[in-house]
């Protein structure tokens, strides 16, 4: 039974390229959120999506950073262009809609020279 | 504005004792309340949560308090193992909005023989 499942691991590219990270989450779960993690910030919410539509996304930093959930199985979050403070652990997680319990995939380790 | 603050970043206790990590929130309308561990190179998993009509919640060696009077939360390990060296992430949410739960930065336990 796989959990959710993000791509690349890790990424390094250069400021001014444009990132793609990907992220599957469970099947059957209903809702989906990107999560940025820094030492200055901690764990903070980008953006979420119920049932493929985003439902907030005020936790998105600027226009640079774009999110899509065509379907029920798949997610990305773009970054066009990127920075060196765009350098983060991105996480993906979904729920079942259930309100306590999120299911955190293994995250995508973004560095931007 | 943080709403979820884990003040002490770093905690290290005696392999056997207790641990006791806290956690303060300025939103008094959060009704429930959850932990999160992470592991290095891994996502955050859901540990335990706690609703605010409730002021204890225990699973195993884990127990959570919660004191809405004084918008403050505690996990208890007992007794502390090797295992549980981890990164501890507070997070708390309302009910009335499914879904999206903020996180505080963290707490790292480390456990010594």
């Amino acid at each position: 039974d796989a959990g959710v499942i993000q791509s690349p691991r890790h990424e390094v590219t250069e400021m001014g390229q444009e990132v793609t990270l990907r992220c599957k989450p469970i099947s059957g779960h209903n809702s989906l959120f990107w999560y940025r993690q820094t030492m200055m910030r901690g764990l903070e919410l980008l953006i979420y999506f119920n049932n493929n539509v985003p439902i907030d996304d005020s936790g998105m930093p600027e226009d640079r950073f774009s999110a899509k959930m065509p379907n029920a199985s798949f997610s990305t979050l773009k970054i066009q262009p990127s920075e060196p403070r765009d350098s983060a652990v991105y996480f993906c997680a979904s729920s079942s809609g259930e309100v306590e319990t999120q299911y955190f995939g293994p995250g995508t380790r973004l560095l931007v020279l | 504005d943080q709403q979820v603050k884990q003040n002490s970043p770093s905690l290290s206790v005696q392999e056997g004792r207790i641990s006791i990590l806290n956690c303060d929130y300025t939103n008094s309308m959060f009704d429930y309340f959850l932990w999160y561990k992470k592991y290095p190179a891994e996502g955050p998993t859901f540990l335990i949560s706690i609703s605010s009509i409730k002021d204890k919640n225990e699973d195993g060696r884990f127990t959570v308090f919660l004191n809405k009077s004084a918008k403050h939360l505690s996990l208890h390990i007992v007794p502390s193992q090797p295992g549980d060296s981890a990164v501890y992430f507070c997070a708390a949410g309302r009910y009335s909005s499914a879904s999206k739960i903020i996180f505080g930065s963290g707490t790292r336990l480390s456990i010594r023989p």
